[in-house]
């Protein structure tokens, strides 16, 4: 099926630095979501979007959904240790069903 | 928690032996789904079920056989597996299952499959 294009697909950074990653689409989705996953477990969701140029925050992760509704950015601010792991991006687009179409994840590594 | 509940945790099984993971959401959700996540690869939609109907199966080989008595449960029936086949196994479900407005999907914590 149809994948996402997330980048970067890995990120280093310093303790408190602030983080960035995107996804793109080449089709119009209607929902937005970001999710992390630890090694071993699901991903759990972090933050949903549902209207173009909507912005919506989770604690110190910030989310914004594209206003041209093919892309969508996260963004971590002052990152922590426990914030390593693996951040997928999602999307569903409209009347098409069920389907989610999933980005390739970005790999979050934090150095104290 | 994420009100997705999957058993086994971990699983290890022969190339004969047949057993089957269980999935229970309880979000009131109508739409179930399966997704096979193999190492350094995007994960990969197996099966969606809406209302106990199938709605998609995405080209997965007959050695896997799902089954949604209700919109509650679902179970996928492994047998005569591949060591290919090794992969973390992710249940989740979402609301209407329709694409209509406000969709979020919910995982559980999945089940980690050794075919040896």
């Amino acid at each position: 099926g149809q994948q996402l294009n997330q980048s970067p697909q890995s990120m280093f950074i310093q303790e408190g630095e602030d983080v960035s990653m995107n996804c793109t689409s080449s089709s119009i989705f209607n929902t937005w979501l970001w999710y992390k996953q630890d090694p071993g477990e699901g991903p759990v969701l972090l933050i949903a979007l549902y209207k173009a140029g909507e912005l919506t925050s989770n604690g110190r992760l910030t989310a914004q959904f594209g206003i041209t509704r093919k892309d969508s950015f996260l963004n971590i601010s002052a990152s922590i240790p426990s914030d390593v792991g693996i951040y997928f991006c999602a999307g569903q687009k409209i009347n098409t069903g069920n389907q989610f179409y999933f980005g390739t994840g970005t790999s979050l590594t934090v150095i104290p | 928690e994420t009100g997705v509940t999957q058993t086994p945790r971990h699983l290890v099984m022969g190339m004969t032996n047949k057993k089957s993971l269980k999935c229970e959401q309880h979000l009131g959700h109508n739409a179930m789904y399966w997704y096979k996540q193999s190492a350094k690869k995007p994960l990969e939609l197996m099966f969606v079920y809406n209302f106990k109907e199938q709605t998609e199966n995405n080209s997965v080989p007959s050695r896997f056989s799902p089954e949604c008595p209700n919109s509650s449960h679902l179970f996928l029936h492994l047998h005569t597996l591949q060591p290919e086949d090794s992969a973390l196994y992710l249940c989740a479900s979402s609301q209407s299952g329709t694409g209509g407005d406000q969709e979020t999907q919910y995982f559980g914590p999945g089940t980690r499959l050794l075919v040896l």
